[in-house]
């Protein structure tokens, strides 16, 4: 069954570098989105992407994280300048149509030192 | 306002119990609400709601979404170890990204 893939599993950074999450959607699927949980809070969206542009974002979202979809295949979400309270668990998700269901990566647990 | 409240936040039961988790949810663009599970990493897909009344159901677990007065309910019976999780209400508004909103969830523990 095809699956959301999300590299790599664990990430340790150092406040104030970049890092970039990647994530492989279901390959027929056009709506791509970054969603993030902070230890024992809700999942909060991020930004969402279709036809190779953001259709939403969060105030979350800000000029130091941006998102990309350089190959077809691959969908990264880069964070310029981390901060300590990036720390959290990121979570890619595709979903096919309008109206469907989404489905979640396994997600990249990020930490910022 | 864009809120999913669930209820109650945590459950402990024993196994073969049944168990009904709430979520009541406030925005006026309303397209669909879903439910998803979580263990130890992503939220699983479950069910996914827009008409109300109508019962969606798989397995053990099924779902009811009542449009007039906000809310939804998870049901699941005969409650198994491997159910316990953190059971997730989304909602979806009309239009624009199809963003999910989700609530805090609901921690299940079920006991042998």
């Amino acid at each position: 069954e095809p699956e959301v893939t999300q590299t790599p599993s664990h990430q340790v950074t150092q406040m104030g570098q970049e890092v970039i999450l990647r994530c492989v959607p279901i390959s027929n699927h056009l709506y791509f989105y970054w969603y993030r949980q902070i230890l024992g809070q809700k999942v909060e969206f991020l930004v969402s992407f279709y036809n190779n542009e953001i259709s939403e974002k969060s105030e979350i979202f800000d000029d130091q994280f941006s998102v990309e979809r350089p190959d077809g295949s691959n969908f990264t979400l880069k964070i310029r300048s981390t901060k300590l309270e990036d720390s959290a668990m990121y979570f890619c998700a595709s979903g096919g149509l309008a109206g469907y269901e989404q489905y979640f990566g396994p997600g990249t647990r990020l930490t910022v030192t | 306002e864009d809120k999913v409240v669930q209820s109650p936040l945590s459950l402990v039961v024993h196994e073969g119990d049944t168990v009904t988790l709430n979520c009541s949810y406030e925005v006026t663009n309303f397209r669909s609400l879903l439910w998803y599970k979580q263990e130890k990493k992503a939220p699983t897909f479950l069910f996914m709601l827009t008409s109300s009344g109508i019962e969606k159901k798989s397995g053990r677990l099924s779902s009811i979404l009542d449009k007039k007065e906000l809310f939804s309910i998870l049901n699941i019976t005969a409650t198994q170890t491997g159910d316990s999780a953190v059971y997730l209400c989304v909602r979806r508004a009309q239009g624009g990204s199809e963003k999910l909103v989700f609530g805090k969830g609901t921690k299940l523990t079920v006991n042998p």
